[in-house]
């Protein structure tokens, strides 16, 4: 298994605070992305990463932030969590922009 | 608009049998096609990728199949077994990974 640690892998929020979820790899890749899973919509890209503190948004980036101060962690931020980010979320990696992605064991998020 | 519809959107087998998934795709440019096994509560793991002159490729007892022609693909599997129990996910990618689309998957449940 590639080497993906999601953290925390569940957590229970409320409406209107922070929330931070890291994605740590210890595979040196250049590429990291987060995406959510919900019932009914395939995997969505929220943002990705082609290296350090290089970030870019995907198709549903709005509400979230990210950072990466370093190649090995690729934070993903709430600032003020609402019901509809309440999701599964995974963090991926790749090697270059068109290899195979390798994901993490996901993120249970509920926000009440 | 890119999009990837899968069907059918759950399906039940016993054990030892077989069966194949559909994958048919708006997504344009293709670059290529995954197939992707998500076991409950874990991250998807690839299992085989079409490229656009690949017509099909096997990985055990898993073969994928790719018409570009009509933009449709379609996962067979061969004498099922109950750890085949999963959703499998078709990924189109149109050149970088950042340009991916995902389906929404087929749940397989293979039973005794």
């Amino acid at each position: 298994d590639a080497g993906i640690t999601q953290s925390p892998r569940h957590k229970v929020t409320e409406t209107g605070t922070p929330v931070t979820l890291r994605c740590h790899q210890t595979e040196n890749h250049r590429y990291m992305y987060w995406y959510r899973q919900d019932p009914g919509h395939g995997l969505r890209l929220i943002h990705y990463s082609y290296g350090v503190k290089d970030t870019d948004k995907g198709e549903v980036s709005d509400g979230y932030s990210v950072s990466r101060s370093k190649t090995e962690d690729f934070l993903l931020t709430l600032e003020s969590a609402t019901s509809s980010q309440t999701s599964v979320y995974f963090c991926a990696i790749s090697s270059t922009s068109v290899e195979e992605l390798f994901f993490g064991e996901g993120s249970r998020l509920t926000v009440l | 608009k890119n999009q990837v519809e899968q069907s059918p959107q759950s399906l039940i087998i016993l054990e030892g049998k077989n069966c194949t998934l559909q994958c048919n795709y708006t997504v344009s440019p293709f670059s290529n096609l995954r197939w992707y096994k998500q076991d409950t509560g874990r991250g998807p793991v690839s299992l085989t990728i079409m490229t656009f002159s690949e017509n099909t490729k096997s990985n055990g007892r898993y073969t994928a199949t790719l018409d570009a022609d009509t933009k449709q693909s379609s996962l067979h599997i061969t004498a099922s077994q109950l750890s085949d129990s999963a959703s499998y996910i078709c990924v189109v990618i149109t050149g970088t990974a950042s340009k991916l689309t995902f389906g929404t998957g087929t749940r397989l449940q293979v039973t005794l």
